[in-house]
């Protein structure tokens, strides 16, 4: 149980291209959906929260504009990366959690490898 | 911003050697500490969800106690296997409605 899909795992794109990056719950209702970006030997820093229905809150220094977060179902959030540069090339990774043990467990995506040309 | 670390970096041990390996934090303001194995080309696995001073948390030969007060975690592997080779990583959380901060990891080689 709590499986999370991640697709694509890997895209590479020409800069000024926006890429789609979708997120799903397989086996369970996702509340809260998240998504985190890593830097090579980096930590991972969380983007922006998303709850199923509202608006996505952005960390400080995450452009919102530019990082399109939508979660309009309870199994599906979408990280959209507008109008990509090279800059943007990172490791993308999503999670989830929902109410399924009665803890705080985030369940994480396997990520996506975006390179900007 | 919550200053997370996590010693050592990198390990390596023989198949069969016990480790252990650290994850600090502020000691203030202590919500919860959630342990996650990562390994290479798949999702990160949650391991752990500690909460109080003293916990100590057992998953098959991997086990973890916490220590609020003085603001760590230590996660041990008892008789190391191939199949533990992993990034491990830790993540406090400071209240119910904050997100997760992770540290950079602990990565994990067991040789045969």
């Amino acid at each position: 149980g709590a499986v999370v899909s991640q697709h694509p795992s890997w895209v590479i794109c020409k800069s000024g291209t926006s890429v789609k990056i979708e997120c799903r719950s397989l086996d369970f209702q996702a509340t809260t959906m998240f998504w985190y970006r890593q830097f090579p030997k980096q930590s991972l820093m969380l983007m922006a929260t998303s709850n199923e229905g509202s608006k996505a809150t952005y960390e400080q220094g995450v452009e919102k504009d530019k990082f399109l977060i939508n979660h309009a179902s309870l199994t599906l959030s979408t990280l959209t990366v507008t109008s990509a540069h090279p800059e943007d090339s990172s490791f993308y990774i999503c999670s989830a959690k929902g109410l399924l043990d009665g803890t705080d467990t985030q369940y994480f995506g396997p990520g996506t490898r975006l390179t900007v040309l | 911003i919550l200053n997370v670390e996590q010693s050592p970096q990198s390990l390596h041990v023989q198949e069969g050697d016990s480790t252990n390996f650290t994850c600090s934090f502020p000691s203030s303001n202590f919500y919860a500490l959630h342990w996650y194995r990562w390994e290479t080309a798949k999702s990160p696995e949650a391991l752990f969800v500690m909460t109080l001073n003293g916990d100590e948390k057992k998953k098959g030969r991997i086990s973890a106690t916490l220590n609020t007060k003085e603001g760590y975690s230590y996660l041990y592997i008892k008789g190391s296997q191939p199949e533990d080779s992993a990034t491990y990583l830790c993540a406090p959380k400071l209240s119910g409605n904050t997100p997760l901060v992770f540290g950079k990891g602990t990565r994990l080689s067991v040789i045969a």
